[in-house]
């Protein structure tokens, strides 16, 4: 489809594994976003890519989140040694321009729970 | 550091009845951003609007309207003759203005409105 596309939808994993969440942007946006949503909370910002500049990785919570994107466009976030705490909706959104005018268009996000 | 709150959590109103959903925010920036949000059962965050700090028109689209404040630093959001498939969560957002930053949105914790048949 012509939307964010977002993979798996649903990943249920023991602590201590590793997982990979996937995020296919609208074909041409330049910017990408991911943000977590825990149970009942706000969207909490994780990390920042927009075309071949350095991500802003800030709200990343710890060194075991990264996230890479390839070639400017499908993003990989990965969170190592997965914790309970970890679980919560990964949401992925694009967006066409880097001004802060610009409206995100996001996936329908991954959900983790972590047992 | 900028910081957007909305006070209430959940709301439940009987359907064709009008709801207010409040937001204030906080930032220094002169130059800045407001957004809405919806996010349906099905999860993916739905754009409504975006209103620019130099602009406090308020704004009416169908049966949805807004009204920005400068003075009280609130961006409400009312709905008209609620229906039943209004129920979803909102979020308002504030942009993070800066080179680097980009279309980067903070956002409040959200509004779960149930529009009750």
């Amino acid at each position: 489809g012509a939307g964010v596309s977002q993979s798996p939808s649903n990943k249920v994993t023991e602590k201590g594994k590793d997982v990979e969440l996937r995020c296919d942007p609208i074909s041409g946006h330049t910017a990408l976003y991911w943000y977590r949503q825990s149970l009942g909370q706000g969207l909490e910002f994780l990390i920042y890519f927009q075309g071949n500049s350095a991500p802003d990785k800030s709200g990343l919570p710890s060194d075991r989140f990264s996230a890479e994107r390839t070639g400017g466009s499908v993003s990989t976030l990965t969170i190592q040694r997965t914790q309970q705490e970890d679980s919560a909706v990964y949401l992925c959104a694009s967006a066409s321009t880097w001004r802060p005018t610009g409206e995100l268009f996001f996936g329908e996000g991954s959900r983790l729970t972590v047992l | 550091a900028q910081k957007v709150t909305q006070a209430q959590t959940e709301i439940s109103v009987v359907e064709k009845e009008d709801v207010t959903l409040d937001c204030v925010y906080e930032t220094r920036d002169t130059t800045y951003y407001l957004f809405w949000y919806k996010q349906p059962p099905s999860g993916e965050l739905v754009f409504l609007i975006r209103r620019n700090s130099f602009d406090e028109q308020n704004e009416i689209s169908g049966r949805y309207s807004w009204n920005f404040q400068k003075s009280t630093s609130s961006f409400n959001f009312t709905i008209t003759a609620s229906q039943v498939v209004d129920s979803a969560v909102y979020f308002c957002a504030l942009s993070e203005r800066g080179e680097t930053s980009g279309s980067r949105l903070t956002f409040g914790e959200g509004t779960q409105l149930t529009v009750n048949p």
